[in-house]
Formats: C-alpha cells, structure tokens, sequence
C-alpha cells in the first residue's frame, strides 16, 4: 500500500535557523513527488515536483531533494513568513493522474 | 496567474440537509478532484472526474456523495444528508491535460460545519 510519512510533526525555530523537513514514501513505481505549503484554513499552494532521486529544485529559501526512499525540504536562513505546514504527496497508480497520497504534515513555527 | 475558485468558503449545514460545494477548476485542465480534510488530520482523497465521468472514488465516497460538471466551467461536490463527520475543509483540485508535471492546483477550500 502506498505510504507518506513526514517527520517531525511540528518544528520550531529561530529566524535564520536552517533545518530540513523529511518525507519517506513506498509507492509501487514513484510518479512524482510534491511539496505543498498549507497556511491554516487555507488549500495547499504547490512548491516542487521531484521525478527522480538525485533531483534538487530551489525556490529562494527552500530546497527540495529527492533520493529512492525520501525526499528532504531544506529550509535556509528562514523568516517568520515561512511559517506554515508543509505537505508532501505522491501520486498513487500508474499515472501521473492519479490521486494523491498526502502525508500528515510539518507544522512549522520560525520566530523573530 | 490562473486559480482554481471555490465557493462559499464557509457552510453551516443542519444535520440531515444537503449541501452543494462548488468549484471552478482552471479553464483549460482536464481533470478535477474533491478532497477533504478534517480538522488536525491529513488531506484525504475523495474523487477524482475525468471526462465527464468518475474515474476513481475512495471509500468514503460513498452514496451520500455525488459529483457533477454541470457545465463547461463548474464543478460540483454534493453530499445528500450530512452527518457531524461530514465536518471538514473540502478541497477541489484539477491538473491540465499533461498531467501533473506543473502539479495539481488546490483551490482555498470549503469549510463545512455540520451541526
């Protein structure tokens, strides 16, 4: 069965703070991996897609890698905007169509 | 830049009624999806639609819930008799005819209050 968890749940830090999010996955043939950003009460706003391990995609302070088994979302010298829960999902099936398979989220809180 | 519309963004439904939630995908994607997300859970599949047709459902998707493109442009999410565990943000997501290599486009979400 296809699977995403994140870690950690929740992540706290100081302004200028860089740390990384983790996303594992088992999908039975990966079709794309994708990071979303989710502000509370609000839908999810696309980031990056990953097709394949060794991938890096960068979008001013974050960057997201993928390898066989994880992908990582690297957070550097963050604001407090960055603020946020962070999604990563798969597709599930043989199609890039399909639904998505969303893990449970990383909330994070970056303070002044 | 193009946006995937959601209206309202805020329902309060009695227990037993119906609701409709709808939502204009992008104008030019092909398919379109509803997900849910109950409060403090994970974003969950419900529907997907293509070609004026499901093309795949979960199993919470279960009678109580219908799907309609009434028209070229909407996209409806109709639950029949709401219970309190239908509360939840509802998603309506749709992606062009490439597929998801720019990724699915979620609109801002329908919360539901069932009372």
């Amino acid at each position: 069965e296809d699977q995403v968890t994140q870690s950690p749940e929740a992540l706290r830090l100081q302004e200028g703070e860089s740390s990384s999010l983790n996303c594992s996955y088992t999908v039975s043939g990966l079709r794309g991996l994708f990071w979303y950003r989710q502000d509370p009460g609000k839908g999810p706003e696309f980031l990056f897609t990953l097709y394949s391990a060794g991938e890096e995609k960068e979008k001013e302070r974050l960057k997201a890698t993928l390898t066989k088994k994880e992908s990582f979302l690297h957070i550097t010298a963050p604001k407090p905007e960055d603020s946020a829960t962070y999604l990563c999902a798969v597709p599930h099936g043989s199609s890039n169509t399909g639904k998505l398979i969303f893990g449970q989220g990383t909330t994070l809180q970056v303070k002044p | 830049e193009p946006e995937v519309t959601q209206t309202p963004s805020h329902q309060v439904t009695q227990m037993g009624q119906e609701v409709i939630l709808r939502c204009v995908p992008i104008s030019n994607h092909l398919y379109f999806y509803w997900y849910r997300q109950i409060l403090g859970q994970k974003v969950e599949f419900l529907v997907s639609f293509y070609n004026n047709e499901i093309s795949e459902k979960s199993e919470i998707f279960d009678d109580q819930f219908s799907v309609e493109r009434p028209d070229g442009s909407n996209f409806t999410l109709k639950i029949r008799s709401t219970k309190l565990e239908d509360s939840a943000m509802y998603f309506c997501a749709s992606i062009g005819g490439s597929g998801a290599l720019h990724g699915y486009t979620f609109g801002s979400g329908t919360r539901l209050t069932v009372v």
